[in-house]
């Protein structure tokens, strides 16, 4: 069974830096396309960035709000996909979740449950 | 980045009527159009991908149609479950945006 499990979330301070953790297992997770999806409360759903396996050269893309801010990066020995963020804005504040994405139609196939980032002073 | 457009922004119905959402993106994608649902407090889940595939374990009655710039996505008889907000979402140049949502709610 697919599981990822975003940690790390909390309050931080404009300004303010903080890094997720997406634990995954079920599947092999150096094969996997990962993405980060945000939604502000009450919001609908952004994308923030995903990653290519290492194989395909393990290049990110990011969203135009977060790009020179968020850094996504992962480990495939510990089987976890990071959220590096810095220069935290409060606009910023939504629950980030961890994606799987398919490959070649790249939907978010399998989500996790969220780790909540609220960035208020 | 590809605007991606919902229609209409939020719907009530009642058990057992056919609903139909639509979702038009500012440029063509080709088929690269998957639709999420989401009931509150829970991560969204996969329904539709690549326009038209049904993912595994959603039921029959969800079914995606369209290509270039116009979906839909139809549920041919509501139940109960399927009262939730909609998102479509296209993945065919990043950043992968979605649609703004249809929340379809009991009549």
């Amino acid at each position: 069974e697919v599981q990822l499990v975003e940690s790390g979330g909390g309050l931080v301070k404009p300004g303010g830096s903080l890094r997720l953790s997406c634990a995954a297992s079920g599947f092999t997770f150096s094969n996997a396309w990962m993405s980060w999806v945000r939604q502000a409360p009450g919001k609908g759903l952004e994308w923030v960035g995903r990653i290519k396996r290492k194989t395909d050269g393990g290049t990110t893309d990011y969203a135009a709000p977060v790009k020179g801010r968020f850094t996504i990066s992962r480990d495939d020995s510990k089987n976890t996909l990071y959220l590096q963020m810095n220069s935290l804005k409060t606009e910023d504040t939504a629950l980030y979740y961890c994606t799987t994405l398919r490959y070649l139609d790249w939907a978010n196939d399998y989500w996790g449950q969220g780790t909540l980032v609220t960035v208020s002073s | 980045d590809i605007q991606m457009t919902q229609s209409p922004s939020s719907l009530s119905a009642s058990v057992r009527d056919r609903v139909t959402i639509t979702c038009r993106a500012s440029q063509s994608i080709t088929t690269y159009l998957n639709w999420y649902q989401q009931k509150p407090g829970k991560a969204p889940k996969l329904l539709i991908y690549a326009a038209s595939s049904l993912q595994s374990g959603v039921p029959s009655r969800f079914s995606g149609s369209g290509s270039g710039t116009d979906f839909t996505l139809t549920i041919s008889s509501l139940q109960p479950e399927d009262f939730a907000t909609y998102f479509c979402q296209q993945s065919y140049s990043t950043p992968y945006t979605f649609g703004q949502g249809t929340k379809l709610e009991i009549k």
